[in-house]
Parts: structure tokens; sequence; C-alpha cells
């Protein structure tokens, strides 16, 4: 069975300060790793994906994330935080690109002016 | 990037009434979609599988009678909410996943979500 775990269902940083959102997996079989994040009211867009390539994984909006194996970590980074990155961020994990996810319980990021 | 719709966006119905809700692939045929519950300030939980042609696997929990999914076409996925009751006001949301093949890059598994359906039961 695979899992997830996002520590802190809640971040608040300022404006223009590093985002660190963390993501913890657990995989019997190398993991297919996501970022997706969900704003009110809307569906999911993906942010970056892990597909046991490289293991920096750059994404879209200036969001990147490291695979480390040997931390089963997958955490979110972002260098600068801007107000319209105020949202809901999951991380997910499947076996397969194409497989149903299992998502991770989100974590609610807030921007502070 | 490809697009997956959803229909309707918003749904109000009574206690007791069925609800459709609709899942397209409007620029790629999907072979498989997935239809995920979200509860407010909730993960989004895996509902079901759904593959073209074939019956739907549902997860442990989710009573396949009174969710029926429909996977008739390659772009096409239906999920009805039978018998409606408030507990099955949710945000319900579709994805569907389709297979590419690069050049130089080898086999590409997408999956992409569609915007959600508010379902809420009075």
């Amino acid at each position: 069975a695979q899992s997830v775990t996002q520590l802190g269902s809640h971040v608040s940083v300022s404006e223009g300060a590093l985002v660190l959102l963390r993501c913890n997996y657990s995989s019997s079989v190398p993991p297919y790793l996501f970022w997706y994040v969900q704003y009110p009211n809307q569906g999911l867009q993906l942010l970056l994906k892990y597909t046991s390539a490289a293991t920096l994984v750059k994404g879209i909006n200036g969001f990147e994330a490291e695979f480390k194996k040997s931390e089963t970590s997958f955490h979110l980074t972002k260098p600068s935080a801007h107000m319209s990155d105020a949202a809901e961020y999951f991380c997910a994990v499947s076996r397969f690109g194409n497989e149903k996810l299992t998502f991770g319980t989100g974590t609610r990021l807030t921007i502070i002016p | 990037g490809a697009v997956v719709s959803q229909h309707p966006s918003r749904v109000i119905c009574k206690s007791g009434t069925s609800v459709k809700i609709e899942c397209r692939s409007l620029d790629f045929q999907a072979t498989t979609m997935f239809w995920y519950r979200q509860f407010p300030k909730k993960s989004l939980m895996l509902m079901a599988t759904s593959n073209e042609g074939s019956k739907a696997t549902y997860e442990q929990g989710v009573e396949k009678d009174k969710f029926l999914i429909n996977h008739a076409s390659l772009t096409l996925s239906t999920l009805t909410v039978t018998s409606a009751h408030p507990e099955d006001s949710s945000f319900y949301i579709c994805s569907a996943s389709s297979i590419r093949l690069a050049a130089n890059k080898g086999v590409s598994y997408e999956q992409y979500f569609g915007p959600g359906t508010r379902l809420t039961v009075t």
C-alpha cells in the first residue's frame, strides 16, 4: 500500500519569503509523486511530478521539489512567495503515472502581506 | 495541456432524487477515468476507477449501487448518485488518464483533473 503524509495542515509565510511544504511518502515500489494546487471551489492543477528521472523537479509558477529516497520525502519549495500562491496544496503518490492517486491531507498556504 | 470538463459545476437536488455528473476529456482519449470525493476542508478520496467498456472498480466502503459509474466511450464517464441524501453533499472531482508516446522519451503517463462538481442535497 502507498501513502503520503503532509506535515502541517496550515502554513503561513510572508510575501517574498521561502515557501516549504513537507511531504513524506510510503511505498513498496518506486513511486510516482505529484504536487497539486487547488484554489477555492476549483479542481486540481498539477504543479509538478516525479517519475524516476531527475530527482530535482521543476514545476510551474516557480515551484520545485526534490525527491530524496533516503528520507522518503518530496518537499515542495518556492524561493519567494507571492500573494497568488495562497491555496491548498496536495501531495500525492501512485505506483504508475496513470494509476489512481493517493492524496495527503493537504496543506493550506497563507501568504502574509 | 489536455482539458477535462465536468457538468454540471454545481447542482442542488432534493433528498431521494438522483443526480448525474458528467466527466469529459475534450481533446484526448482516456482509457481510464477516476472519480474522487472531497469533503469540506478535507483531502480527496478515491471512489472508483472507471475503464472504458468495463465495470468500474470501487474502493472499499463505496456503495456501487448508490454511486453508479458508466464509461461508455473513451471521452465520457458519468457518475450517478442515486437516491441522494444530505450526507452525499460533497465536491466530486473526476480525472482522466492518457498515455503518450514521445520521441526519445518513451511512454509518458498523464492524469488530468476536471474542475469539480459541487453537489448539495437538501
